[in-house]
C-alpha cells in the first residue's frame, strides 16, 4: 500500500490564482479529510468527507471546494488565492477494522501565495 | 463543541529526563484520544491511542491514560532521547459529529544531548 500520497509537495502561486491539491488514498478508507496547518495553530479542518459523493465543510472551508467522485480521490481545489492561504495542507483518510481504526496522513502540500 | 487544548511549548529537555505533556478535552460524546507525532518536514503520524475511559495507550516507551473524570490524555515518557524531538499532537475523534477529528495546537520538543 502506498497509503495516502499528495500532489504537488511545493507550489507557490500568485494572488487570484487557481489551483488544485490532489491526494488519493489506496487503503479503501470512507472517510478523507484536509486539513491546513498555520505555525503554531495545530491543524485545522477545511473539509471532510464519509464516503464517495459526499462532502462536508468543517472549521475554515471559505476559499476553498472539494469533491469526491471516487472511494480513492478526494482534491482540493482554491479559487481565486489569496495570501491566507499560505499553509501546509495535509490530506488523511481514516479507516481500518474495528478496534485497530487510525488516521492516516499524507506527506503535505506546501503552498506560498505572494 | 469539541476541543483539545494542550500545553505549549516550546520544552527543551535533556536526554534522559522525564517528559509530560498535559492535554484536556471537551466532547460532547464519548470520544477516542490520540496523540500524533511529526517531524521536521513529515506529515503526522499515529503515536498511541485510547478509545475508552482508562484505556492507556503506549508505544514507544510514550504513555497517555485516557481519564474521564478529569478529561485528560497527559503524554509521559520516562527517559528521552535526542531522536524525539519533534512536534507532538493531542487529538480527539467524535463519532457523533461524523468522525471528525479535533487537533490541539502541537507542542514542540527538544532533547539536547
Amino acid at each position: 500500500n502506498a497509503g495516502v500520497t499528495q500532489t504537488p509537495k511545493f507550489r507557490i502561486l500568485k494572488i487570484g490564482q487557481s489551483m488544485t491539491l490532489q491526494c488519493t488514498q489506496d487503503m479503501n478508507h470512507n472517510y478523507m479529510y484536509w486539513y491546513r496547518q498555520d505555525p503554531g495553530m495545530g491543524l485545522k479542518l477545511i473539509y471532510y468527507s464519509v464516503g464517495a459523493g459526499i462532502t462536508d465543510k468543517g472549521e475554515v472551508p471559505n476559499g476553498y471546494n472539494v469533491s469526491r467522485s471516487t472511494t480513492e480521490d478526494f482534491p482540493l481545489r482554491l479559487e481565486l488565492a489569496a495570501p491566507s492561504q499560505t499553509s501546509v495542507y495535509f490530506c488523511a483518510s481514516f479507516g481500518g477494522k474495528e478496534g485497530g481504526r487510525e488516521q492516516y496522513f499524507g506527506p503535505g502540500t506546501r503552498l506560498t501565495v505572494t | 463543541g469539541d476541543s483539545v487544548t494542550q500545553m505549549e511549548g516550546p520544552v527543551t529537555l535533556s536526554e534522559e529526563a522525564f517528559l509530560t505533556i498535559n492535554c484536556t478535552y471537551t466532547a460532547t460524546g464519548y470520544p477516542s484520544l490520540f496523540w500524533y507525532v511529526q517531524y521536521p518536514g513529515e506529515g503526522l503520524q499515529l503515536l498511541l491511542k485510547a478509545t475508552k475511559a482508562d484505556d492507556k495507550g503506549s508505544n514507544k516507551g510514550f504513555e497517555a491514560t485516557y481519564r474521564k473524570e478529569t478529561t485528560s490524555f497527559h503524554l509521559e515518557k520516562g527517559s528521552v532521547q535526542v531522536s524525539d524531538s519533534a512536534v507532538y499532537f493531542c487529538a480527539l475523534r467524535d463519532s457523533s459529529t461524523g468522525n471528525q477529528f479535533y487537533f490541539g495546537t502541537g507542542t514542540s520538543l527538544t532533547v539536547i544531548p
